[in-house]
């Protein structure tokens, strides 16, 4: 089993949708959860941090279930310039290591 | 602000040289780390390093070499570079390890090195 698991798509949805991306990890000792986001052939950004009491940022919403080992990402009203790759990440126990899915693949069309 | 810099951004070799990318950071932040980025895998860690003279082996160390002599810089070397070893190679750094709420593990990507293995 991976460490970290998410669904690849390729998800494609309409300008203005609502779209869902899950995640679970393995680790139950993991305390520090994020999200990141990647365009073609360039790096990995920091998208936001995911805390037990659920997180917002603008029209993204993280929640983390620690019971279920599971991490999702809910993106309102989606715009062109959201394709990208969303990358789910789950540190390693305190090693400073981090542990990346392979990522989650978005395609938001007009 | 200069951040996290790798260079060079694209390098083409042959088989059996050896390659050496570079990795700097202004930060001075205490961990730093290679990845390479292959279609199908993901982001696997090659190698990484908690502060300067400490480097430690990731999840594909083979045929690669760190050193950390100086905390800004992290540079990796393929000692006789292979075909498989063509991919886009990522530097990362961090402050540290998470404590509470405080996430000092957040890992901040450098641009990138394009490297084929012709």
């Amino acid at each position: 089993r991976k460490e970290v698991e998410q669904d690849p798509g390729p998800f494609n949805v309409p300008e203005g949708a609502t779209v869902a991306f899950n995640c679970t990890y393995s680790n139950s000792a993991s305390q520090s959860f994020f999200w990141y986001r990647q365009d073609c052939r360039k790096e990995p950004k920091l998208l936001m941090s995911v805390y037990s009491s659920g997180n917002e940022d603008g029209r993204f919403t993280a929640q983390l279930n620690r019971a279920s080992q599971y991490i999702s990402l809910l993106i309102r009203d989606s715009k062109l310039s959201d394709s990208a790759t969303y990358l789910c990440v789950v540190d390693s126990s305190n090693t400073g290591k981090l542990i990346f899915g392979q990522g989650t693949t978005l395609q938001v069309k007009p | 602000d200069a951040g996290i810099t790798q260079s060079p951004r694209y390098k083409i070799t042959e088989t059996g040289r050896q390659v050496t990318l570079m990795c700097h950071q202004t930060w001075s932040h205490s961990y730093m780390f290679w990845y390479r980025q292959d279609l199908g895998h993901g982001l696997r860690l090659i190698y990484y390093s908690a502060a300067a003279d400490i480097t430690d082996k990731g999840e594909v160390p083979d045929g690669y070499v760190v050193s950390r002599s100086k905390t800004e810089n992290f540079p990796l070397t393929l000692e006789s570079a292979t075909r498989s070893q063509t991919s886009v190679y990522f530097c990362a750094s961090s402050e540290g390890v998470h404590r509470d709420r405080d996430s000092k593990n957040i890992q901040y990507f450098g641009a990138g090195t394009r490297l084929s293995v012709l």
